[in-house]
């Protein structure tokens, strides 16, 4: 089936420690996003990228790094200077605007624990 | 800059009472409107959209979304409610660079 797989579901990190989650996706799609989640503030945008080894941050970038080498695949790294990383991580993507409306598809998410 | 506001943090409401569950919206031009729903740790699921057209948009699961410009509002429906639509829902507008723009949520609960 067509989707969008984020792995791992669950992770724990200690403090000082870069983690880096998987996105991929297998619908051909050429836009990715990476949103983080915290309760009650919504979807926050940390990166995206509208094509193939290139990508712009969003509204809340830093402590975070991200890499588009292949169509299928955009990993996010949370590094150590991320100050407070403990959240839901949700990867997205999209087809060009101009196809279908512009919705995007979301994969099922990332839970990241700072001990 | 684009932006959506979700009023209320909760909606409450029996099962079988219509639902409704509020969105506004600020953006400049024409707007590209977006729900969606989430289960407890589950990624977004697209319920519907408003591009252009018909001001009421039926999307899945039986709900519905009348788009008002004047109110510059996309408030979600659904007739009756169930039990399992009890989650949380976001109202979305599109930014630049095919961007989503979210807002804070509202936590739909449905009673039995």
């Amino acid at each position: 089936d067509g989707g969008i797989t984020q792995s791992p579901k669950y992770l724990f990190r200690k403090e000082g420690q870069n983690v880096t989650l998987s996105c991929e996706q297998n619908l051909n799609h050429d836009a990715m996003y990476w949103y983080r989640q915290d309760p009650g503030q919504g979807l926050r945008l940390i990166y995206y990228s509208q094509i193939v080894n290139d990508f712009q941050k969003g509204d809340i970038a830093e402590g975070y790094s991200v890499s588009r080498e292949k169509k299928e695949s955009f990993p996010l790294t949370v590094t150590s200077a991320q100050k407070n990383p403990t959240a839901f991580y949700l990867c997205a993507s999209s087809p060009p605007f101009g196809g279908q409306g512009g919705e995007l598809f979301f994969g099922e998410g990332s839970r990241l624990t700072v001990l | 800059a684009q932006s959506v506001a979700q009023p209320e943090d909760q909606v409450n409401v029996a099962e079988g009472n219509p639902l409704t569950v509020k969105c506004t919206y600020s953006v400049s031009g024409n707007p590209y409107l977006f729900w969606y729903v989430q289960y407890p740790n589950r990624g977004l699921q697209f319920l519907l959209k408003y591009i252009t057209g018909d001001n009421l948009v039926k999307g899945s699961y039986g709900f519905e979304a009348e788009f008002n410009k004047s109110q510059t509002s996309f408030h979600l429906k659904k007739p009756s409610a169930l039990v399992s639509d009890s989650a949380l829902y976001f109202c979305a507008v599109k930014g630049g660079y095919n961007k989503l723009i979210f807002g804070a949520g509202t936590r739909l609960a449905v009673h039995p």
